[in-house]
């Protein structure tokens, strides 16, 4: 298995909803990254796990909560998001954070709030 | 000023066509990468280089460290090559990229 899958894919909720994006890898990588990805924008970290723990996070606001319960799945729950939250949520992983290593993509979660 | 400079931001070509996207950057990396992505969104990874040239079929990316510039070509454009085309930098911190703007590709028959 060598790729970044992420369910849903699409995903339309209130503001008042709570939701959760997945993202899973069987490669046996040991870094996980979430990016989101404004339209015509280039994509910009959210958070990084480097073996199961939160290393970085770039100040994103608590509306954003990340999981990751194992070495092979990532989560991220929304709480009370904003319509200026929509855009497409890829997650990303790599086998090592330092190093010259390959990253692979996720398809994204193409997020709606409204 | 943005850590990674792509160039140009859009480029029309016409099938059969050499194509060349340029990348610049300014921060020190222990790779680059060249990244395709749909529109779909999904972003797959096309080349990852520390230095010299790497071949992929049609494609082409080579990258001077000394010059900090990196380039994508590629030769016989065909319009499922229409895409954006993403320069991304892996940085020293815990492997984080920091992305170029991206170009947009379209490749008319």
């Amino acid at each position: 298995d060598t790729e970044v899958t992420q369910t849903p894919k699409h995903l339309v909720m209130g503001m008042t909803n709570k939701k959760s994006l997945k993202c899973e890898q069987h490669m046996g990588h040991r870094a996980m990254y979430w990016y989101k990805q404004k339209a015509k924008k280039p994509p910009e970290l959210m958070f990084v796990y480097s073996y199961e723990k939160l290393s970085i996070n770039e100040s994103v606001p608590s509306r954003f909560s990340p999981e990751c319960p194992n070495s092979s799945l990532l989560n991220l729950h929304l709480h009370a998001l904003q319509p200026e939250d929509s855009a497409l949520y890829l997650c990303a992983s790599s086998q090592f954070y330092t190093g010259n290593y390959g990253y692979t993509f996720g398809s994204g979660t193409r997020l709606t709030v409204v | 000023k943005n850590e990674v400079e792509q160039s140009p931001q859009n480029l029309t070509a016409q099938e059969g066509e050499f194509i060349t996207i340029n990348c610049s950057y300014s921060v020190g990396i222990s790779a680059l990468h060249w990244l395709q992505q749909h529109p779909g969104g999904g972003i797959v990874s096309l080349f990852m280089l520390s230095s010299g040239k790497k071949k992929h079929g049609r494609l082409i990316a080579t990258i001077n460290i000394q010059e900090k510039h990196s380039s994508l070509h590629i030769t016989a454009s065909h319009p499922r090559d229409s895409a954006v085309y993403i320069c991304a930098v892996r940085g020293s911190t815990l492997g984080r990229l920091y992305f170029g703007r991206g170009t947009q590709l379209t490749v008319w028959p």
